[in-house]
């Protein structure tokens, strides 16, 4: 059974800080994807990695996949109060929509 | 382009109850996804829907079932309701073996 762990659960971080959240995952793939999700809302998909060593950048977000190490980075860089959210990886086994996520990480951005 | 669309936004209903949810995909989508998002917790795979069949299932009781449409919306139906399945319920939409799937608003179903 393919098990997504992220870390920390929970992160406050101080704006213009830089801060990292971890996601490991148990068993081989080579689709990982990251969501952000608001309170009471939907899920943003925010990058779609398909590749050992992919790196993808948006704004002060930028997200890596590490396939041998079973291992995706998100890195926030400055952080500002607008990235305050939950953010979710999750990693496909077989194809787009059967998704396993992990617990998400919940980010408060404080001044 | 309206995107993924789900009905109804909210729904509250009794325990023993059935419930039906209805979910629209994207348009040139034809693969239809369902999780369940309970309360504080990551969204869990529940059914995938392609060609009008059931491909793929999560670790969900058979009160759990779907349908899929010709015109590619979905069903999700869940019958004798207890108060552990208020969650929000998303529906994701892609195209079959595609790599990205886009996820509906949700409709969040409480259970009294």
């Amino acid at each position: 059974e393919l098990k997504v762990e992220q870390n920390p659960l929970f992160l406050s971080m101080q704006e213009k800080k830089n801060y990292t959240i971890y996601c490991n995952y148990s068993t081989t793939s080579d689709r990982l994807y990251w969501y952000r999700q608001d309170p009471g809302k939907s899920l943003e998909s925010l990058f779609v990695l398909l590749s050992n060593g992919a790196v993808k950048q948006e704004g002060r977000l930028m997200a890596s996949l590490d396939t041998k190490a079973r291992l995706s980075t998100l890195h926030i860089t400055a952080a500002v109060h607008d990235l305050s959210a939950t953010y979710f990886c999750a990693v496909d086994e077989y194809n787009a929509g059967k998704s396993t996520f992990g617990d998400g990480t919940t980010l408060t951005v404080k001044p | 382009d309206a995107g993924v669309t789900q009905s109804p936004t909210h729904l509250i209903k009794t325990r023993g109850q059935q419930v039906t949810l209805r979910c629209s995909p994207k348009s040139g989508h034809d693969t239809v996804s369902w999780y369940q998002q309970a309360l504080g917790q990551g969204p869990q795979f529940i059914f995938q829907y392609y060609e009008e069949e059931e491909r793929q299932r999560g670790n969900f009781p058979d009160r759990f079932s779907g349908h899929q449409f010709p015109n590619y919306s979905s069903e999700l139906n869940v019958n004798a309701l207890l108060l552990g399945d208020s969650a929000l319920y998303l529906c994701a939409s892609s195209k079959w073996l595609d790599t990205e799937a886009f996820f509906g608003q949700g409709t969040r179903l409480t259970v009294v």
